[in-house]
């Protein structure tokens, strides 16, 4: 069964701190990765992710996939209560256009 | 970025009452759009998968006579929750790939859909 489990669940962390956040996947004809950010509504796009070992940056956030592994991670730098968010990773399939989320990291940054 | 437009924002309606949720995007065709369903403090759990012309393919254990989607045109899928009850009380998001070739995809706003 196609699956993508994301840890941890929940992080609580200072302004300043930094955090990885991490995803696994098993899904059959892996593509893509995508990283996702949700606050109060729908999720905004922040990443995607379709070759191992590049890393992808956009300011403080950057994000890595490892196809051996199975895994990705997203880190945050230096930390800001803006990054108080949910964070969704999804995986998608050659020829099935379908995309399969984790349950989410639920970061909570404190001043 | 693509933007992608979901409405109303929120709706309240009377149980037995059918409610009607858009997803249109604005600057790109979409040849699939995705219909998602969100309880509080999960993720999305995927509804059904619509491509412009044809039936959409629900997810295992989703109604389609209760959940009728439509993708009439390349810009415009739509949501209906017919004879809606309270448990059907949920956020609904709708997101859209611009084609087969980019999984990008982008997310509507989301509908707050509270079933009295």
């Amino acid at each position: 069964e196609d699956k993508v489990v994301q840890s941890p669940l929940s992080l609580v962390v200072h302004e300043g701190d930094t955090v990885t956040l991490n995803c696994s996947y098993e899904v059959t004809n892996f593509r893509s990765l995508l990283w996702y950010k949700q606050e109060k509504k729908a999720p905004t796009f922040l990443f995607m992710l379709t070759s191992s070992g590049i890393e992808k940056k956009s300011g403080r956030l950057s994000s890595i996939l490892d196809k051996k592994e199975l895994s990705s991670i997203l880190n945050i730098t230096a930390t800001q209560t803006g990054d108080s968010a949910i964070y969704l990773c999804a995986a998608d399939r050659y020829n099935f256009n379908k995309f399969y989320f984790g349950s989410g990291t639920k970061l909570n940054v404190k001043p | 970025g693509a933007v992608v437009s979901q409405h109303p924002s929120r709706v309240i309606c009377k149980s037995g009452t059918s409610v009607k949720i858009e997803c249109r995007s604005l600057d790109f065709q979409a040849t699939t759009m995705f219909w998602y369903r969100q309880f509080p403090k999960q993720s999305l759990m995927l509804m059904a998968t619509s491509n412009e012309g044809s039936k959409a393919t629900y997810e295992q254990g989703v109604e389609k006579d209760k959940f009728l989607i439509n993708h009439a045109s390349l810009t415009l899928s739509t949501l209906t929750v017919t004879s809606a009850h309270p448990e059907d009380s949920s956020f609904y998001i709708c997101s859209a790939t611009p084609g087969p070739g980019n999984t990008e995809a982008f997310f509507g706003q989301g509908t707050r859909l509270t079933v009295v």
